[in-house]
Formats: C-alpha cells, structure tokens, sequence
C-alpha cells in the first residue's frame, strides 16, 4: 500500500518568510496532487504535477519521481496562505494527514 | 461554474437515525469519491464510483451505503447512526483516477452524531 508523508505536520512563520513543505511517498506513482483546505472551509486543488516544477503566484511546488519526493514552496508568505497543505497520490486513495501552516503578521 | 455542491453543510443526529448526504458535480466526471476527514488524520477512502451504476468500498465503507443512479449525482447514506460517524465529509469527482487529472471537492458537511 503506498504511503504519503508530509513534513513538517505544524509550521508557524512570520509574513514574508519562505515556506518549504515536503511531501514522500512509498511507491512509484506518476503525478502527485497538491491540496490547499482553509480552517473550516473545502479543499481547493493546487497542483497536479508529474515531473520538474509547476508555479502559479507565490507558489511552487517540484517533484522528482525517481526519488519519490515532492515540494510546495511559498515565497513572500502571506497571513492569507495560512491553511492546511495536502499532498496526495492521483489514485484518490492516499493523502498525507496535511500540514497546518499558519503565517503570523 | 458550479463544480461539485453538497449539502447539507452542517447537520447534527441522534444516535440511529439516518440520513442522506447529497453530492452533485456539473463537470461530467466518470468518477465520484466519498471520504471521511477526522481531526489530525488524512482523507480517509468511504465509498468510489467509476461511473452511473457502478460503486466499490474504500478504505471505511462500513456503516454507509451509496448508489450512482446518474453520471452527476453520488448520494452517501448514513443508515443507523453511530457516534464514531461523527466527521466532516467530502465528496468530490475527477475525469480519471490515476491519470493526471486533478480531483475536485466539495465545501464538505460537518455531521456530528449524539
């Protein structure tokens, strides 16, 4: 069964700061989805990405397959980006138990 | 654009009664998900549909029952409510499962069971 772990599951950084969170997994797959869930809200979807590097605004997120790896970056960080991250398999089966980011003024 | 719309959004039980969680998605997606989020876990797999009529078991299925009578609608049923079924769920559809194509979810339903 393929695993998904995230890294750090808690993060609290100051507004402008760099925000890196990883994300691995067990077994091959050939994408990985990145999820964004605001307190008390839905889960919106980021990133599907299969290979190198997507960006959209502040964010980045990477991947290398072979090494069974994933990034989401943040750049210029925002009280606004504060929420939970997700990463996930593309078989909708397997999410990592998130990583709750909050970005303090 | 709708995407995929649940209701209710918040609902509170008591212990046995049943219910009827609605999801609908206006994409046209083959398949459909139910999941179950509790505090500090993951997603957690109830019920996935590949299409209208056909349904599979995921990770939890016991205690839920779901149909898919068309391509758009994916209703989870509660029958005998139990306060371990006190979650927020989540529908939500894809155009394929393990291609490239990003899920889509709903805003989720807060169920609390007493």
């Amino acid at each position: 069964k393929n695993e998904v772990e995230q890294s750090p599951q808690n993060l609290t950084a100051q507004e402008g700061e760099f925000i890196t969170i990883n994300c691995s997994y067990s077994v091959g797959i050939s994408a990985l989805h990145w999820l964004q869930q605001h307190p008390g809200g839905g889960i919106v979807s980021l990133f599907m990405l299969s290979s190198g590097k997507k960006k959209h605004g502040r964010l980045i997120a990477t991947i290398n397959i072979q090494e069974k790896h994933s990034s989401l970056h943040i750049t210029a960080s925002h009280p606004r980006d504060s929420a939970v991250y997700i990463c996930a398999a593309p078989d909708g089966l397997t999410f990592g138990k998130g990583t709750h980011l909050i970005i303090q003024p | 654009n709708a995407g995929v719309t649940q209701t209710p959004k918040f609902r509170i039980l008591k212990i046995g009664q049943s219910m009827t969680l609605q999801c609908t998605q206006d994409m046209n997606h083959n398949y459909m998900y139910w999941y179950r989020q509790d505090p500090g876990m993951g997603l957690k797999l109830i019920y996935y549909s590949v299409g209208a009529g056909i349904t599979d078991k995921g990770e939890v299925p016991n205690g839920y029952n779901v149909s898919r009578s068309t391509t758009e609608d994916f209703p989870l049923r509660l029958e005998l409510a139990a306060p371990s079924q006190t979650s927020v769920y989540f529908c939500a559809s894809s155009y394929s499962r393990f291609g490239n194509q990003p899920q889509h979810f709903g805003d989720g339903t807060r169920l609390s069971i007493l």
